[in-house]
């Protein structure tokens, strides 16, 4: 079964600065990967997604994250905090069987310091 | 595009009721829906896959007896806790797809279900 980890639950910026949430993956072929933000009582909202296009991805709201199969990596990043980027965000991966699951991994809460 | 409608947001209700969350697709036909149980600063527990004109499909663990799915159409999956107890408050969430995979799942707003 496919699986990620999200290393740190809670990461902290400064307004302004670069966001790097981590997320690494396990497959043994090259999965769909996926970032979900998440507000307060809130639904999940797609970041963006990779499906075996271009290794890097570009998504909503100045996000980006680059695909790395030697890594097993799908690392999340935005160049410039911004105070409304304060969420949760999740990093799916999907089964490659017929059922499409996703699975989530346990969330990093990003905090944005004034 | 691609909406997906969840209601209702909040319910509350007495031990030992049921209650029916419901899951529509606002533009697209969703053949297969997820639903999914979220504990506070938790991630996300996939509960049963949702499949129109079949039985759903449960995770293991869930009990398919207490968390009932309707799939009768191609825009409305419905959730029912029946005899909900405390343990059950949660938030619940449903998604769905227009076009399988390569298009990403869209996400209901969630259901806040207490208990009491």
């Amino acid at each position: 079964a496919q699986s990620v980890t999200q290393l740190g639950s809670h990461v902290s910026v400064s307004e302004g600065a670069l966001v790097l949430l981590r997320c690494n993956y396990s497959s043994s072929v090259p999965p769909y990967l996926f970032w979900y933000v998440q507000y307060p009582n809130q639904g999940l909202q797609l970041l963006l997604k990779y499906t075996s296009a271009a290794t890097l991805v570009k998504g909503i709201n100045g996000f980006e994250a680059e695909f790395k199969k030697s890594e097993t990596s799908f690392h999340l990043t935005k160049p410039s905090a911004h105070m409304s980027d304060a969420a949760e965000y999740f990093c799916a991966v999907s089964e490659m069987d017929s059922s499409y699951k996703l699975i989530f991994g346990s969330g990093t809460r990003l905090l944005v310091r004034p | 595009g691609a909406v997906v409608s969840q209601h209702p947001s909040r319910v509350i209700c007495k031990s030992g009721t049921s209650v029916k969350i419901e899951c529509r697709s606002l533009d697209f036909q969703a053949t297969t829906m997820f639903w999914y149980r979220q504990f506070p600063k938790q991630s996300l527990m996939l509960m049963a896959t949702s499949n129109e004109g079949s039985k759903a499909t449960y995770e293991q663990g869930v009990e398919k007896d207490k968390f009932l799915i309707n799939h009768a159409s191609l825009t409305l999956s419905t959730l029912t806790v029946t005899s909900a107890h405390p343990e059950d408050s949660s938030f619940y969430i449903c998604s769905a797809s227009p076009s399988g995979l390569n298009y990403g799942y869209t996400f209901g707003s969630g259901t806040r279900l207490t208990v009491v």
